[in-house]
């Protein structure tokens, strides 16, 4: 089975703070994926990367920037965090290629909150 | 770019078997339609996904219309564990990689 992990489940940072959220996957995959999911507005993509040091701009890239130095992990940075930036974080990753390109396996999230 | 409509909720008595539509009427030929769930708090979890041909895994059935503008979702015996937000889309076009999700429908089973 496909294993996207996340390094925490809950987080609690102030504001101004820099932060960093982990993901890890354990299927060789290519593609790695940062959502946020927010109430009434679904799944935003942030950024996204197709290999490594490789990376993407998503839909709502400002105030973000990530890292992917090794194919399993990638970072999301929070360069300096602000309230409205409290959300719950995503990450994904897919395999390119054959019948299941595009199908994105998911960690368990993390939800942030910036006091 | 092929959106989706979905009921907003539904409900399905444990046991019985979950239906749940979804309607994509702009899909283009190249385009996969997926089915995924999210349990409160979770991640989203990968269900099922096809092109043209009805498909079934362990999980579920997806039953796609000849003219691939509508589709249902199918859990064969619902239970409690299947209450959650189902999620239908259509892959966003190519090259990119990007999945749009909607609200989905919020499907309760009830005891």
């Amino acid at each position: 089975d496909v294993k996207v992990t996340q390094s925490s489940r809950y987080l609690v940072k102030r504001t101004g703070e820099k932060v960093f959220l982990e993901c890890v996957q354990d299927m060789d995959h290519e593609n790695m994926f940062w959502y946020r999911q927010d109430p009434g507005l679904g799944l935003r993509l942030i950024y996204f990367s197709y290999d490594v040091k490789m990376k993407e701009k998503g839909d709502i890239p400002e105030g973000y920037s990530v890292s992917r130095e090794k194919k399993e992990r990638f970072s999301l940075i929070l360069e300096s965090a602000s309230t409205n930036q409290t959300s719950m974080y995503l990450c994904a990753s897919s395999f390119t290629g054959g019948r299941s390109t595009d199908t994105q396996y998911f960690g368990p999230g993390t939800r942030l909150t910036v006091l | 770019d092929a959106k989706t409509t979905q009921p907003t909720s539904m409900d399905c008595a444990e046991g019985r078997a979950a239906n749940l539509p979804c309607n994509h009427s702009t899909i283009s030929g190249n385009e996969y339609v997926y089915w995924y769930r999210q349990i409160h708090s979770q991640g989203p979890q990968y269900i099922i996904h096809g092109l043209k041909n009805n498909e079934t895994n362990e999980m579920a059935s997806l039953i796609i219309t000849e003219d691939r503008k509508s589709s249902t979702l199918i859990l064969p015996h619902a239970t409690l564990r299947d209450t959650a937000v189902y999620y239908c889309i259509v892959r966003f076009g190519s090259g990119t990689y990007k999945y749009i999700f909607g609200t989905g429908t919020r499907l309760k089973v009830l005891a």
